[in-house]
């Protein structure tokens, strides 16, 4: 079954810490990556994808994300979060189906 | 660019009744159309593929009779809850995927339903 899971439900951090929210996919043919993100009253917006290529992409806002093929994994970084960075961060893929396929999400909050 | 707009934003009506939602893609042809169903503090489930002048592909355990979907045009679908129950009631969004790359989902803002 195709599946994406996020291990943190829930992360606190304080401002300027550092960031690092795990995801993992299981799909056993080429896959495009994402990580979403949804603002408190906002939609979802894309912070970076992968498509191919260089496996470590950066996106909007100082987040990266690095692909692990032998690891079906795509970790969200940040070095530095900020509390405007309080969010739902959802990781997600999408098969040669173009169908997507999104993680449980994991909040985050960023105590100033 | 790529903005996706959904209408209404919130709705409230009467179990038996049917509601529809539209999902328009504002400034982009779009012939694929998805529709997701978020709960509370859950991820998005995709309910189905809505494709332009075809019939939309349901996941499997979604109700197709239930939750009606029509694709009318390149900037248009609509998702219609049919004889609404209280445990229909949820966040309904969709999204869209530009035609001239394919490469990325835009979002919606979102319908919440409640059906009392």
């Amino acid at each position: 079954a195709q599946s994406v899971s996020q291990h943190n439900h829930h992360v606190i951090l304080s401002e300027a810490a550092s960031l690092e929210l795990g995801c993992n996919y299981s799909y056993g043919g080429t896959v495009n990556l994402f990580w979403y993100v949804q603002y408190p009253g906002q939609h979802l917006q894309l912070l970076l994808k992968y498509f191919s290529g260089d496996p470590l992409v950066k996106g909007i806002k100082g987040f990266e994300a690095e692909f692990i093929k032998s690891k079906f994994s795509f970790n969200l970084r940040k070095p530095s979060v900020q509390w405007s960075d309080t969010a739902e961060y959802f990781c997600a893929f999408s098969n040669t189906g173009n169908q997507f396929y999104f993680g449980t999400g994991t909040s985050l909050t960023v105590i100033p | 660019g790529a903005v996706v707009s959904q209408h209404p934003s919130w709705v409230i009506c009467k179990s038996g009744t049917s509601v529809k939602i539209e999902c328009r893609s504002l400034d982009f042809q779009a012939t694929t159309m998805f529709w997701y169903r978020q709960f509370p503090k859950q991820s998005l489930m995709l309910m189905a593929t809505s494709n332009e002048g075809s019939k939309a592909t349901y996941e499997q355990g979604v109700e197709k009779d239930k939750f009606l979907i029509n694709h009318a045009s390149l900037t248009l679908s609509t998702l219609t809850v049919t004889s609404a129950h209280p445990e229909d009631s949820s966040f309904y969004i969709c999204s869209a995927i530009r035609d001239r790359d394919r490469d990325e989902q835009y979002f919606g803002p979102g319908t919440r339903l409640t059906v009392t």
